[in-house]
């Protein structure tokens, strides 16, 4: 059963654009969700994560953005920079299980 | 500092081998984890460790057997390889808050054909 989702496999952006990856969950007992980034041949890095009680997190360049009715996250990158060019995995937790989402390859083009 | 090493890179194993993936922190992390990521999926959670002496299952842990003797290392043991095993084996650590709230540390990986 595939509680997280990431609908979209693969996105490209322009450099200096905004780049928008999306995820949908299934499971409403999720309470904290996290977004990891990672790059060939290495292990996921992290990046932003948000708590249920929240519905926005801003790191730098990075915002999450939470919509827990719709059971949605989201994750801005602004501006876009070709070295973010990786596959962007979202995460959910609920009680020491977490899972991930399949990864969207994001390239951003200079 | 090292953060979390895995050993080895790569492997090729012939079905009903055995075989054990090292992991190893040096962060002194509570928390120690095993994921498989199989291709076009995300990662899945096989074990996980609060503390030496301390595991549980994850999502996916038929096939695998797991132990924790040091806070440093927690090995991942495979009895009898399969090819439905084949995918790459990511080791992560993180600190006394656990999984979410403490941010979790990966190792490279390692890249596991089960022939």
């Amino acid at each position: 059963d595939q509680q997280v989702k990431q609908n979209s496999p693969s996105l490209s952006v322009q450099e200096g654009r905004i780049s928008i990856l999306n995820c949908d969950y299934t499971n409403s007992m999720f309470d904290y969700f996290l977004w990891y980034k990672k790059y060939p041949a290495e292990g996921p890095t992290f990046l932003i994560s948000i708590s249920s009680i929240k519905d926005k997190n801003e790191d730098g360049r990075f915002t999450v953005f939470l919509n827990k009715s719709a059971k949605h996250l989201s994750l801005h990158i602004v501006p876009s920079q070709p070295g973010d060019s990786a596959v962007y995995f979202c995460a959910a937790i609920n009680n020491n299980d977490m899972r991930f989402g399949a990864g969207t390859r994001l390239t951003v083009k200079p | 500092n090292a953060g979390v090493t895995q050993t080895p890179k790569f492997r090729i194993l012939k079905i009903g081998q055995s075989m054990t993936l090292q992991c190893t922190q040096d962060m002194n992390h509570n928390y120690m984890y095993w994921y498989r990521q199989d291709p076009g999926m995300g990662l899945k959670l096989i074990y996980y460790s609060v503390g030496a002496g301390i595991t549980d299952k994850g999502e996916v842990p038929n096939g695998y057997n797991v132990s924790r003797s040091t806070t440093e290392d927690f090995p991942l043991r495979l009895e009898l390889a399969a090819p439905s095993q084949t995918s790459v084996y990511f080791c992560a650590s993180s600190g006394p808050t656990g999984m979410g709230t403490d941010t979790q540390y990966f190792g490279p990986g390692t890249r596991l054909t089960v022939l």
